[in-house]
């Protein structure tokens, strides 16, 4: 089955501790991107990657890291979480020539406290 | 910059009761204009992608069309599982990102 998962599903954490939410898809699309979600805001792209190893910032980068070694898992790295990012996290993919068709993981509910 | 404004943010119907969500938009060089719907707990699912103005597309109940300015997704003869938050996006024409509008949570009571 075609999917996009995501680990943990939720999380509570506290202020400094460095945390990462793995993302993984079976479909070898080279188009990964993670977006954050919260009310009256919509969704906003945190970092997108083209392919291994190419990754850019998107609208609200501060705070976030990812990496692409690998074609299907791209995981987003807090290295000091505040609780200003506490959201709903959402891993997406897609091909590279329809990145209007995204899949989108299942999310990950993150609180900083 | 680009922005997707979505109205209303929230709509009640009958089941039955048709009705329209809008989605207005202003982007530099408009590649494609997106809907999506997202069902409570879960992450967005693709619906529809239009391209140029006068362009529609039907799927089901739903039928989405597109202006210079802005796109009507119009829901005919809804039903409860038509329940869900209905998301705009739109594509630059330079841009390699999707710009999100903050969605309308539709609710149809049976």
């Amino acid at each position: 089955e075609a999917q996009v998962t995501q680990n943990p599903r939720y999380l509570i954490t506290v202020t400094g501790k460095k945390l990462t939410v793995t993302c993984s898809q079976n479909m070898n699309h080279e188009y990964m991107s993670w977006y954050r979600q919260d009310p009256g805001l919509g969704l906003r792209q945190i970092y997108y990657s083209m392919n291994v190893e190419v990754t850019d910032k998107g609208d609200v980068p501060e705070g976030y890291k990812v990496s692409r070694k690998e074609k299907r898992n791209f995981p987003l790295i807090l290295e000091s979480p505040s609780p200003n990012q506490t959201s709903l996290y959402f891993c997406a993919s897609s091909s590279l020539a329809g990145i209007n068709e995204q899949f989108f993981g299942p999310g990950t509910r993150l609180t900083v406290l | 910059e680009d922005q997707v404004t979505q109205s209303p943010e929230a709509l009640r119907l009958q089941e039955g009761e048709s009705s329209s969500l809008n989605c207005s938009y202003t982007v530099s060089g408009l590649r494609g204009l997106f809907w999506y719907r997202q069902d409570p707990g879960k992450g967005p699912e693709f619906l529809f992608t239009l391209y140029s103005a006068g362009e529609e597309k039907e799927k089901e109940r739903l039928k989405a069309t597109l202006t210079k300015k802005e796109s009507f997704l119009h829901i005919t003869a809804p039903k409860p599982e038509d329940s869900a938050t209905y998301l705009c996006a739109v594509q630059p024409g330079s841009a390699r990102q999707l710009t999100f509008g903050s969605g309308t949570q539709l609710t149809v009571l049976p």
